[in-house]
């Protein structure tokens, strides 16, 4: 089946250090890849998206995602967290052929600390 | 407006009670999805509009949820004889096409009690 696994339910960084959210997608059909974010009672918004141009994608608010094909992963990192990067992230793929369907990752927590 | 506009933004609905979501596309987007998020999960697809045709409705829970777009712009999502297992917030998301990227309204918050 595809699918699209995101491999942590919660992380925790402090301010200022690294983030790394890990993302993997099942290697049926050639995908497009996007990261959603999503802050508490707001709507889903788009970080970056991956399809088919650059494997290393620069998205919005200092995100970054790099589209490894024989990894088969999307990790969506970022060199230093900010307190206002704490929501939740979903990793999201369309695959050709199921009509631009959107499938949704289980979501990672970010918890951003002082 | 210039985004996606849901309402109502919250519904409190009685077991048995029918409910009726709208979904403001932007405008000239051709697709439209419907989502279901519960508590904690991420999107669970309900259905795809392509214009007014519903190409997909494969994720619609049973019989009592129904969708339409007859007019190929606002699209309205109906959950007849609401259950407790419905309350969630429903998501619609509008897009040029095909593998382009979705906008997401704020969504509605529908509780069953």
């Amino acid at each position: 089946a595809q699918s699209v696994t995101q491999l942590d339910s919660h992380v925790s960084v402090s301010e200022g250090t690294p983030v790394l959210l890990r993302c993997n997608y099942s290697s049926s059909y050639s995908p497009s890849l996007f990261w959603y974010v999503q802050h508490p009672n707001k709507g889903l918004q788009l970080l970056l998206k991956y399809t088919s141009a650059a494997t290393l994608v620069k998205g919005i608010n200092g995100f970054e995602a790099e589209f490894k094909k024989s990894e088969t992963s999307f990790h969506l990192t970022k060199p230093s967290a900010h307190m206002s990067d704490a929501a939740e992230y979903f990793c999201v793929v369309i695959y050709t052929g199921t009509a631009s369907k959107l499938t949704f990752g289980t979501g990672t927590r970010l918890q951003v600390t002082l | 407006g210039a985004g996606v506009s849901q309402s109502p933004r919250y519904k409190v609905a009685k077991r048995g009670q029918d409910v009726a979501l709208r979904c403001d596309p932007i405008s000239g987007h051709v697709s439209l999805f419907w989502y279901q998020q519960a508590l904690g999960q991420g999107p669970e697809f309900l259905t795809y509009f392509q214009n007014e045709a519903q190409l997909d409705k494969s994720g619609l829970p049973s019989d009592r949820f129904f969708a339409e777009r007859p007019e190929g712009s606002v699209s309205t999502l109906k959950i007849q004889r609401t259950q407790q297992e419905d309350s969630a917030v429903y998501l619609c998301a509008s897009s040029f096409g095909r593998s382009t990227e979705a906008f997401f309204g704020q969504g509605t918050r529908l509780t069953v009690v």
